[in-house]
């Protein structure tokens, strides 16, 4: 069984400023890793993702995340969000049946 | 990555009528899902819809509520039967990456950008 947690519901944030999404999960094998992110009135669409090698991962948009291992993360990172970043991030794990969990989500609120 | 399309982007639908939702990918997969998004909520999976075979259902979603059709590779559909206002989501489909696809893009979902109905 897998699960992911992600702890704020909510992160705002002021424009230009960095800012860290935080995920944590919990599988029993070895794990892929997802974020997603859902602009307003979108579909999901990938950021960013973990299946093997380096545990940064870089995405697009200007995000990074980085995968680790003994403290069960995978937190987002940007060094500097702008408005448009504003929408709903996902994170997602997988082990094995290649069918994901997903969190809760986390909205990213972007001020000028 | 692949391209993925819905139809319809939306609906408003009475209660107690059904809805078949679309789905078409530019190529070929062996794994398509649908998804349930309910209002501030996260993902919820559905079911699994294999080419050739059963739809594989999820805890808590039946076939009659909500029966899936995958006639070929490339396309998909789910109904929502008897509607009431509790459907009244966001679903989603998805793939996973083609069946000649690079490895870097094998066990990664993609989605399609949804279908918003609302029941009333």
């Amino acid at each position: 069984a897998q699960s992911v947690t992600q702890l704020d519901s909510q992160v705002p944030v002021f424009e230009e400023a960095p800012v860290e999404l935080r995920c944590n999960y919990s599988s029993s094998v070895s794990v892929y890793l997802f974020w997603y992110v859902q602009y307003p009135n979108q579909g999901l669409q990938l950021l960013l993702k973990y299946l093997s090698g380096s545990t940064l991962v870089k995405g697009i948009n200007g995000f990074e995340a980085e995968f680790n291992k003994s403290q069960t993360s995978f937190h987002l990172r940007k060094p500097s969000v702008h408005i448009s970043d504003t929408a709903e991030y996902f994170c997602a794990v997988s082990g094995g049946s290649y069918i994901p969990t997903f969190g809760r989500g986390t909205s990213l609120i972007v001020h000028p | 990555s692949a391209v993925i399309s819905q139809k319809p982007s939306r609906d408003i639908c009475q209660r107690g009528t059904s809805l078949t939702i679309q789905c078409q990918v530019d190529s070929q997969v062996t794994m398509m899902f649908w998804y349930r998004q309910q209002p501030g909520q996260s993902l919820t999976l559905i079911a699994t819809a294999n080419q050739g075979s059963e739809a594989t259902y999820e805890s808590g979603f039946v076939i009659d509520k909500f029966p899936i059709s995958r006639p070929n590779l490339t396309f998909s559909t789910l109904t929502v039967s008897n509607m009431s206002p509790e459907d009244s989501s966001i679903y989603l489909c998805s793939v996973e990456y083609p069946l000649a696809g690079e490895r870097t893009d094998r066990e990664t979902q993609y989605f399609g950008p949804g279908t918003r109905l609302l029941v009333l």
